[in-house]
C-alpha cells in the first residue's frame, strides 16, 4: 500500500510546454513538500503545504506553482518549461505536530525537457 | 546556520566489510540529524534519526550513527556489508524553526558501491 504516491513516474517533454506532477498521500499527514534533486543528486526544498496553506516557498521561478487541493493532495504545475528545469522531483510529506519531523518521500517524477 | 558536509562524495567497499560514511554538521543549537537512503531509482528512505536522546542511533538494516557534539560528527556505520546496501546515502539537518516548522537541510549525498 503505497504511502506517497506520484504520477506520472516519467514525463518528457518540449521547452515552453505546461505540465504538471501530482502526489498524493494517505499517511493522514497534514504537511506536504516538493523537493528538486538535480543531476548533481543534489535535494532542496521548493514548497510546503500545511492544511493546505504555504508554509515554505524557497527561492523558485513563478512558473512553478504548487496547488493544493485537499490536505492529501500536492500538485506542482510548471509553466513554460526550461532545459534548466530537467531534475528529479520529489514529493514528501510529514506531521508537522510530530516532535521527529520525519518526511516520507514518493518514488519521485523524472522530469526531462528536450 | 544548519548545513551538512558529507566529506566523500562515492564509497566503496567489498561485500562483507565494514561500511563508513562521514557526515560533519553545523548547528547554532542542539542539531536534529537524519541519514536517509536513496535506491537506483526510488524515493528516499529514512534509515535513523538523532534527536537528542541516546547518541548511539540504531536504524534499518543494520546501520548505526553516533553523534559527537566534540567533533560535530554523524557518521553512519555497518558492521558488514551487503549487495543490496549499494545506493545514495543523504545526511540531514533540520533546518531553522521559521514560521511554526522547520525545513530538512541535505548533504551532497554519498555514493555507496558494494563489490563483490
Amino acid at each position: 500500500d503505497t504511502a506517497v504516491s506520484q504520477t506520472p513516474k516519467y514525463l518528457v517533454t518540449q521547452m515552453g510546454n505546461d505540465k504538471s506532477i501530482k502526489c498524493e498521500q494517505n499517511l493522514g499527514h497534514d504537511t506536504m513538500y516538493w523537493y528538486k534533486q538535480d543531476s548533481k543528486k543534489f535535494l532542496k526544498i521548493m514548497f510546503s503545504y500545511n492544511n493546505k496553506e504555504l508554509i515554505i516557498n524557497e527561492t523558485v521561478p513563478n512558473r512553478f506553482s504548487p496547488k493544493s487541493p485537499d490536505k492529501a493532495h500536492l500538485n506542482l504545475h510548471i509553466n513554460s518549461l526550461e532545459l534548466g528545469d530537467s531534475a528529479v522531483y520529489f514529493c514528501a510529506s510529514s506531521q508537522s505536530r510530530g516532535s521527529y519531523n520525519e518526511q516520507f518521500f514518493g518514488p519521485g517524477t523524472r522530469l526531462t525537457v528536450l | 546556520a544548519q548545513s551538512v558536509t558529507q566529506l566523500d562524495s562515492h564509497v566503496s567497499v567489498s561485500e562483507g566489510t565494514p561500511v563508513l560514511l562521514r557526515c560533519n554538521y553545523s548547528s547554532s543549537y542542539s542539531p536534529s540529524l537524519f541519514w536517509y537512503v536513496q535506491h537506483p531509482n526510488k524515493g528516499l528512505q529514512l534509515l535513523l534519526k538523532y534527536t537528542s536522546a541516546a547518541t548511539l542511533v540504531k536504524g534499518i538494516n543494520g546501520f548505526e550513527a553516533e553523534f559527537k557534539k566534540s567533533e560535530t560528527s554523524f557518521h553512519l556505520t555497518k558492521p558488514s556489508a551487503h549487495m543490496s546496501d549499494a545506493a545514495e546515502y543523504f545526511c540531514v539537518v533540520r533546518g531553522p524553526y521559521s514560521g511554526g516548522y522547520n525545513k530538512l537541510i541535505f548533504g551532497a549525498g554519498t555514493r555507496l558501491a558494494v563489490h563483490p
